[in-house]
């Protein structure tokens, strides 16, 4: 079946440094994506969210960039903290009967190294 | 202002057990979505209850069953547990159905473990 999956499982970076998580999605119905975060012990929590009729959003320190030729979306973190250190998702929805059931991918694991 | 709780944090069962998660939605959110979620992957969508009734399933056998009640709280019951069924169990509550105005927000999620 159709599903959202991320390109890399794992992702390290330096404290200061950007960080780019990446996700492709198969759905060409998708209308909603979100990115979430997740903490050990934690349920996803919501960073940012883009429509299909949008290729760039903004928030605070992160930015979601979609690109529907290629179906690809990803999620940038500015001036990357220890606090970032997590697994991020990204979900989305969309298409006839989606209703706001989502779709997740299997998530990449951002550490920040001090 | 009270986000999405779910109880118990942990539970241990039996397989051939029967179990009942519960969850309170978020103060204001009308419908209640549960997801399992393995270790090491993303949380699946089980199904979803808006105005009391079930409005979307996902690929889950019939042994998984919810209910809403009248204040928009949700339980989700597992029979005949296998082994396979431990996971942690997310509920994700909304305001209304397939409003992307109102991104779902996950509570902690309920860790089962089956022996």
């Amino acid at each position: 079946g159709e599903s959202v999956g991320l390109h890399l499982p794992t992702l390290s970076v330096q404290e200061g440094d950007n960080s780019i998580i990446n996700c492709a999605y198969s759905n060409s119905a998708s209308d909603y994506f979100i990115w979430y975060k997740q903490e050990s012990g934690k349920g996803p929590q919501f960073i940012i969210d883009i429509r299909s009729n949008m290729d760039k959003r903004q928030g605070q320190r992160v930015t979601v960039l979609l690109n529907k030729t290629v179906k690809h979306l990803s999620l940038q973190i500015a001036a990357t903290q220890p606090g970032d250190s997590a697994v991020y998702f990204c979900a989305e929805t969309g298409g006839e009967g989606s209703g706001s059931r989502l779709t997740f991918g299997e998530g990449t694991q951002l550490t920040v190294n001090p | 202002d009270a986000g999405v709780t779910q109880s118990p944090t942990h539970l241990i069962k039996t397989r051939g057990q029967q179990v009942t998660l519960r969850c309170s939605p978020k103060s204001g959110h009308d419908t209640v979505s549960w997801y399992q979620q393995a270790l090491g992957q993303g949380p699946q969508f089980i199904f979803q209850y808006y105005e009391e009734e079930e409005r979307q399933r996902g690929n889950f056998p019939d042994r998984f069953s919810g209910h809403q009640f009248p204040n928009y709280s949700s339980e989700l019951n597992v029979n005949a547990l296998l082994l396979g069924d431990s996971a942690l169990y997310l509920c994700a509550s909304s305001l209304g159905q397939g409003n992307h105005n109102s991104p779902l927000h996950f509570g902690n999620g309920t860790r089962l473990t089956v022996t």
